[in-house]
């Protein structure tokens, strides 16, 4: 079946300016993670969802990101007022109930914040 | 906190040698541990991964054994290709919690 995917797969953007990244995780998965991997950071956590609710955001740098899910599936990380050490892969995860160890990963939507 | 190390890169060999990424973990409890494969140009896919002590993960010839006593997860081939050229990520998950904590990533190199 169709795994997990990510819109834009590149997104360039002026400092200052607020972006979305989408995510589409495979179908029936319960569980949607975002993660940031940045040359200086390395792979870093940033929200994970169960359903439509985060019980951990612990990782989102700044109040100028936010996530949000809706009908258990589509998930948008939002960056406003955009940095340029906001500039990273963004990665999205998706796991079955029951099986969260096992996160099947998008391709990514690299940011360039200029 | 939750952390792990591997071992700097990149690690560069010729094709048919023999494979070892060093990888250690700090955790409280029992986490799960994990290898992500990163191949140029794709995303990340899970490799193998141990859930408890003295498990061996497999898969495509690659290997990794939970060691609890020395906290490592060291991945091992015994012959490696051109193929396998790729950055490979150890990881854990602590039990109850979901997200996964990463290494910094090694980049492995194969020539002909």
């Amino acid at each position: 079946g169709a795994g997990v995917s990510q819109s834009p797969s590149n997104k360039v953007t002026e400092k200052g300016k607020d972006v979305e990244l989408r995510c589409d995780p495979i179908s029936g998965h319960t569980a949607l993670y975002w993660y940031r991997q940045s040359l200086g950071q390395g792979l870093e956590f940033l929200i994970y969802f169960q359903g439509n609710s985060a019980p951990d955001k612990s990782g989102l740098p700044s109040d100028r990101f936010s996530a949000e899910r809706t009908g258990g599936s589509v998930s948008t990380l939002t960056i406003q007022r955009t940095q340029q050490e906001d500039s990273a892969v963004y990665l999205c995860a998706s796991s079955s109930r029951g099986r969260e160890d096992t996160q099947y990963f998008g391709p990514g939507t690299r940011l360039t914040v200029l | 906190g939750n952390s792990v190390t591997q071992m700097e890169g990149p690690v560069t060999l010729s094709e048919e040698a023999f494979l070892t990424i060093n990888c250690t973990y700090t955790a409280t409890g029992y986490p799960s541990l994990f290898w992500y494969v990163q191949y140029p140009g794709e995303g990340l896919q899970l490799l193998l991964k141990a859930t408890k002590a003295d498990d061996k993960g497999s898969n495509k010839g690659f290997e990794a054994t939970y060691r609890k006593e020395t906290t490592s997860f060291h991945l091992e081939k015994g012959s490696v290709q051109v193929s396998d050229s790729a950055v490979y990520f150890c990881a854990l998950s602590q039990t109850g919690f979901q997200k996964l904590v990463f290494g910094t990533g090694t980049r492995l190199l194969v020539s002909p």
